[in-house]
């Protein structure tokens, strides 16, 4: 079973403030590891993706991927009310005939405060 | 930027009327999809379309789920005969490759089933 888990929030931090989102994920085959970002009433916006285990940094943006304990984390630096949105965690997998599609976490809702 | 721009942005019908959900991909991708969000819940694969036909669906995607492409631009989602548990958002995406990190979404449709 290909499962992800992201706790839905709300989570409340000041402007400025380093904010840290987090997901599980339990099944092996999982390859790609993808943060989107979705205003409400609009589609998913992909942020960032990264392969292997380690940091992938782009601009305030840093993916993180544990591949030894699941885990999966998107931290913002320097965090800016435009920044308030749910923030969805995604991961691809493959299997023989190629890409199985995107698992989806519940998404985080994250809210900046002036 | 290229969009993949659905319309409507809101249906309402009623219980057991056909519904078709439209969308545009973007004009030189060859790969689409069509993803549902029930409120307060995570985005789900329905079904991804390449060369005119289903490449792959899920147990969503049931007899009363249809996807066509008529004309070489519009890609639509029909539902026969809709339910109560069909109101959600449904998001179209297109994709140059088959890889999910390379898909772009729509804004979505929010459908309601009164």
């Amino acid at each position: 079973q290909k499962e992800v888990e992201q706790d839905p929030g709300p989570l409340s931090v000041p402007e400025g403030a380093i904010v840290s989102l987090n997901c599980t994920y339990s099944n092996s085959a999982f390859q790609y590891f993808m943060w989107y970002r979705q205003y409400s009433r609009k589609g998913p916006e992909l942020l960032m993706y990264t392969y292997s285990s380690g940091n992938k940094e782009d601009g305030r943006f840093t993916a993180q991927v544990d591949k030894s304990s699941k885990y999966i984390s998107l931290f913002i630096r320097d965090s800016q009310p435009s920044d308030s949105a749910t923030y969805l965690c995604a991961i691809e997998s493959y299997s023989g005939g190629g890409a199985d599609g995107l698992t989806f976490g519940k998404g985080t809702h994250l809210i900046i405060q002036p | 930027e290229p969009e993949v721009t659905q319309t409507p942005s809101h249906q309402v019908t009623q219980m057991g009327q056909e519904v078709i959900l439209r969308c545009v991909p973007i004009s030189n991708h060859l790969y689409f999809y069509w993803y549902r969000q029930i409120l307060g819940q995570k985005v789900e694969f329905l079904v991804s379309f390449y060369n005119n036909e289903i490449s792959e669906k899920s147990e969503i995607f049931d007899d009363q789920f249809s996807v066509e492409r008529p004309d070489g631009s519009n890609f639509t989602l029909k539902i026969r005969s809709t339910k109560l548990e069909d109101s959600a958002m449904y998001f179209c995406a297109s994709s140059i490759t088959p890889a999910p990190r390379d898909y772009t979404f729509g804004s979505g449709t929010r459908l309601t089933v009164v």
